[in-house]
C-alpha cells in the first residue's frame, strides 16, 4: 500500500458528461501529480500541483482541470467526454518535488466512457 | 515517434533466468533515468533510479546506462514468479527547478516468470 488513496476505483459515465477523480496523497507529502494511463499513449503526466500551485503541465486537454485544496487533496475534473478518455487514472505523491523520481501511485480510477 | 521506446514483450522466462528489459530514447534532454514495476491492477512502484552512465546495482536488480547510445536496461538475476509484473522504464530532464516528477514513461514491457 503506498498510502495513496484515489475514489472511486471504476466509473463508468456516458459522452458528454463530467465526472471529478479524487486523490488523497501520503501523510507529509505536498506534491501531488496526475497522470494518464491508455492502451495506446500508455503512461503520460498532466499535471503537478506543489502546496496548492500548479507547478507543471503535461499534455492536459482543456477539457480537464485540476486544482489541490488547502488540505492536499486533490480533484482530477473531466469534462464533456469522449470515448477516446476511457483510461486509468493515477494520482501520485512525493514528499517535495520528487528529487530522486520516487513518485507514489495510487491504485488508479479506471473511468470507462460509454 | 515516440521519445521513449519500449518493447512490450509479453516476455515469459523460467524461475531462475536472466531478464533483460530495455528502452531507447530520443531525447538528449533526458538525464535520469528510473525503472519503476507495476503488478496488475496496482500502481507502478520505483524499482531504480539512476543519473549517470554506466551500472548501478541493488540486489538482484541492475540498471544500465548509455547516454551517448541513448539506450537503458533493467537487468533481473536469478529471476522469481512474483517479478511478474509490467515494467516501466521513466526518464527526465534537468526540470530546471520546476517539476522533477514530470516523467516521460515507456510502453511498460509485461514480464512473466514462470515456475
Amino acid at each position: 500500500d503506498s498510502g495513496v488513496t484515489q475514489t472511486p476505483k471504476h466509473l463508468i459515465t456516458a459522452t458528454g458528461q463530467r465526472v471529478t477523480l479524487r486523490c488523497s496523497p501520503r501523510s507529509g507529502d505536498l506534491s501531488v501529480y496526475w497522470y494518464q494511463q491508455s492502451l495506446d499513449q500508455g503512461l503520460q503526466f498532466l499535471i503537478h500541483y506543489y502546496n496548492g500551485e500548479e507547478r507543471a503541465k503535461g499534455n492536459i486537454l482543456e477539457r480537464f482541470s485540476a486544482q489541490q485544496f488547502p488540505d492536499l487533496h486533490s480533484e482530477l475534473n473531466l469534462s464533456s467526454l469522449e470515448l477516446g478518455d476511457s483510461a486509468l487514472y493515477f494520482c501520485a505523491s512525493s514528499v517535495g518535488l520528487a528529487h530522486t523520481g520516487e513518485l507514489f501511485f495510487g491504485e488508479g480510477s479506471r473511468l470507462t466512457v460509454l | 515517434q515516440k521519445e521513449v521506446e519500449q518493447d512490450p514483450g509479453p516476455l515469459s522466462v523460467p524461475e531462475g533466468a536472466i531478464v533483460s528489459l530495455n528502452c531507447t530514447y530520443s531525447n538528449s534532454a533526458f538525464q535520469y533515468f528510473m525503472w519503476y514495476r507495476q503488478y496488475s491492477r496496482k500502481g507502478p512502484e520505483l524499482l531504480m533510479y539512476t543519473y549517470s552512465s554506466g551500472n548501478k546495482e541493488d540486489g538482484r536488480f541492475t540498471a544500465q546506462v548509455d547516454k551517448s547510445s541513448k539506450y537503458i536496461s533493467l537487468f533481473i538475476r536469478d529471476s522469481q514468479p512474483s517479478d511478474s509484473a509490467t515494467y516501466l522504464c521513466a526518464m527526465r530532464g534537468n526540470a530546471g527547478g520546476t517539476s522533477y516528477g514530470k516523467l516521460t514513461f515507456g510502453q511498460g514491457t509485461i514480464l512473466t516468470v514462470h515456475p
